[in-house]
């Protein structure tokens, strides 16, 4: 079964305006790290921003903010102030933390990204 | 610049042929992490390693094998190779591959060509 969720294949955004990206999870696991991450055009993979099941605030990172709402399993990439070079695709990737098994120790589950397009 | 060092950049070889990637994590981590990007499966986990050993497997082939050395770089070891195979590889190291913050940073990827 799918672990994560991205529903907005694409998406245009102007310059300057603020764009949220969309993503929720699905875990009986009480303990998990929610993570972000920035594929450019060039291909590398950039870490962006984290949010734990446990943590309290949603987590901000500059211009990089993080919806939480935890009981709707939804964790939205929020990015004001939008710039040319934002232009990427955005991945949002879950750990589950409290299932040490050999299965699952560490890894990361990705969903399908959003392609973000920055017009001027 | 993540520190996560990956070579080579590309690669293009035949069908039924063995390639071996290269990845040196960011100093003083010590979990490395292999992952595949490809248009039909997305984004895969297929192995993880800590300190040396293995730690975690995921959808990794029998045909395909990896290793930590006791310096930590690691190699991932694709043979017999098929057209299917074409996708960007990506190595990931983390300082302790566990725990909910442990972050993984991502090096370029290797961008493997099958013909």
């Amino acid at each position: 079964a799918q672990k994560i969720t991205q529903t907005q294949p694409g998406m245009f955004v102007q310059e300057k305006e603020a764009v949220t990206l969309d993503c929720t999870y699905d875990t009986s696991d009480p303990s998990y790290g929610l993570f972000w991450y920035k594929q450019p055009s060039s291909g590398e993979m950039i870490f962006l921003i984290y949010q734990g099941s446990y943590d309290q605030q949603n987590a901000t990172e500059g211009r990089y903010s993080l919806n939480f709402q935890k009981a709707r399993k939804s964790a939205n990439l929020v990015i004001s102030a939008s710039q040319l070079g934002d232009s990427a695709m955005y991945f949002c990737a879950m750990r589950e933390g409290s299932a040490m098994t050999t299965d699952s120790w560490g890894k990361l589950q990705f969903g399908a990204g959003t392609q973000v397009v920055v017009t001027p | 610049d993540s520190g996560v060092t990956q070579t080579p950049k590309h690669l293009i070889t035949a069908t039924g042929q063995r390639v071996t990637l290269r990845c040196s994590p960011r100093s003083g981590d010590l979990s490395v992490y292999w992952y595949q990007q490809s248009l039909d499966q997305g984004l895969q986990f297929l192995i993880q390693y800590y300190n040396g050993e293995e730690r975690a497997k995921g959808n990794i082939l029998e045909r395909f094998s990896a290793q930590q050395f006791p310096d930590l770089h690691s190699e991932l070891n694709l043979s017999s190779l098929e057209l299917g195979d074409s996708a960007l590889y990506f190595c990931a190291s983390s300082l302790r591959g566990a725990g909910l913050t442990d972050t993984q940073y991502f090096g370029p990827g290797t961008r493997l060509t099958v013909l």
